[in-house]
């Protein structure tokens, strides 16, 4: 079936630093979602991009499209303890149900 | 509203063992998933309901078996439990097809 790779798989940041978390398919996507998932909690939708080339901010997350729709990035600025947990990728492929990346933990050095 | 809700949200089972998870959604959404989550390998698609009526298989269904009971519940059944069986197990709901998905908070499962 269809893959979604996530890397890294493991980010260690002090706080204040930056972190990016990338996703990338071999084939073209209907669309991204990233979802967030605190330890010991459950994965909670952060946004969903469709548009080649897309960017979207939520504050201090900056989420990005590939302009051939086979990647995407999420950019946090100034990373806070709040930032502590699992980030991942979802894409969509065609028709078909969400395909899941493996996630991205992050944890913050304070 | 209380969302995506699953029982229990611990279990303990013997090899061979049979158990339903259970999974509810107030938010009157069509579709509806169960997804296991293991660690290293992100969270993968046991089997889903787009509607009520409907149950189609995932990436991972052997060993599973599902129950679309009405448009608000969502079964997951096991009726042989063997110990790759281990996980976590989320439920969640979406409005329709590309919508984002609500999860619920799990039921950690080990199978001895």
């Amino acid at each position: 079936g269809q893959q979604v790779m996530q890397i890294p798989q493991y980010q260690h940041v002090q706080e204040g630093e930056d972190f990016t978390t990338y996703c990338n398919s071999s084939t073209t996507l209907s669309n991204i979602q990233w979802y967030k998932q605190r330890p010991g909690g459950h994965p909670v939708f952060l946004i969903q991009l469709v548009k080649s080339g897309e960017v979207k901010k939520q504050k201090r997350l900056t989420f990005q499209f590939g302009e051939a729709k086979k990647n995407s990035s999420l950019h946090i600025t100034a990373t806070q303890t709040t930032d502590v947990g699992t980030y991942f990728c979802a894409g969509i492929f065609g028709n078909e149900k969400l395909t899941f990346g493996t996630g991205t933990r992050l944890t913050i050095i304070p | 509203n209380a969302g995506v809700t699953q029982t229990p949200k611990f279990q303990v089972l013997k090899t061979g063992q049979s158990m339903t998870l259970q999974c509810a959604q107030d938010m009157n959404h069509n579709s509806m998933y169960w997804y296991r989550q293991d660690p290293g390998m992100g969270l993968r698609l046991i089997y889903y309901s787009a509607s009520e009526g409907t149950t189609d298989k995932g990436e991972v269904p052997n060993g599973y078996n599902v129950s679309r009971l009405n448009k608000r519940e969502f079964s997951l059944r096991l009726e042989s439990a063997a110990p790759s069986q281990t996980s976590v197990y989320f439920c969640a709901s979406e409005i329709q097809g590309t919508s984002p998905l609500h999860f619920g908070n799990g039921t950690r499962l080990t199978v001895t």
